[in-house]
């Protein structure tokens, strides 16, 4: 059974970082891509960025490309770096797997709430 | 551009059938993918590639797809089927995700 779990939400400042962190388990780590998602509250999906786990390489939506880096750890853990925060990234953050259609998020965590407010 | 537009709202009578549409100039060369939010609940995908249900997937639902437009059909709607519908898709590179805005199934 795969499993994502995400952490590291947070009330926080404007104009302070924040990582959140995304842990799998269930199936070897590095096999497939992972995205990250977020809703902000009352609003629908957004996607945010994708590592390609055989490139190494992530890729970024233009609302958060600059601002946010996604990295990961030689183990099973995945990373989204946030950076001068601000208001509109108060959201539920979720990480998402990539399926072997190439184009499907087939398993989500349950997300972790970021709440950016002074 | 890589853009995915969907209704705000469809509404039908338990069931009817309930048609959700997304359209996207990038559809005809990637995969249409549909998800539904129940509220307070992560999304679940219900279609992907186009046409193909994932295992747990109600047969009341299909996915289909004419050039640009992607259609989440879902035959004899039921009170439960009231949620949010999200498409998505990745460019044919896998280096840009897209929702559509989504969709508010009511069922009444």
């Amino acid at each position: 059974q795969l499993y994502l779990v995400e952490s590291g939400g947070d009330v926080v400042q404007p104009g302070e970082s924040l990582r959140l962190s995304c842990t799998v388990s269930g199936l070897p780590f590095g096999t497939f891509d992972i995205h990250w998602v977020r809703q902000a509250p009352g609003r629908g999906l957004e996607w945010l960025a994708v590592m390609s786990m055989a490139e190494t390489i992530s890729y970024y939506a233009d609302s958060v490309s600059g601002r946010f880096i996604v990295s990961r750890d030689n183990s099973n853990t995945l990373y989204l770096l946030m950076n001068s925060l601000n208001s509109d990234d108060t959201a539920l953050y979720y990480c998402a797997k990539l399926g072997t259609g190439r184009t499907e998020l087939d398993s989500w965590g349950q997300g972790t709430l970021v709440t950016v407010s002074s | 551009s890589f853009d995915l537009t969907q209704a705000p709202s469809v509404s039908v009578s338990p069931g009817q059938t309930a048609r959700i549409t997304c359209s996207g100039n990038a559809l005809p060369h990637t995969f249409g993918n549909w998800y539904q939010q129940k509220s307070g609940q992560a999304p679940v995908l219900i279609i992907y590639e186009d046409i193909k249900r994932p295992a747990g997937t109600p047969e009341r639902f299909s996915g289909s797809r004419s050039g640009t437009v992607a259609t989440l059909t879902i035959s004899g709607a039921q009170a439960e089927d009231a949620a949010d519908y999200y498409c998505f898709s990745t460019d044919p590179n896998g280096q840009r995700g897209m929702f559509g805005g989504g969709t508010k199934l009511t069922v009444l």
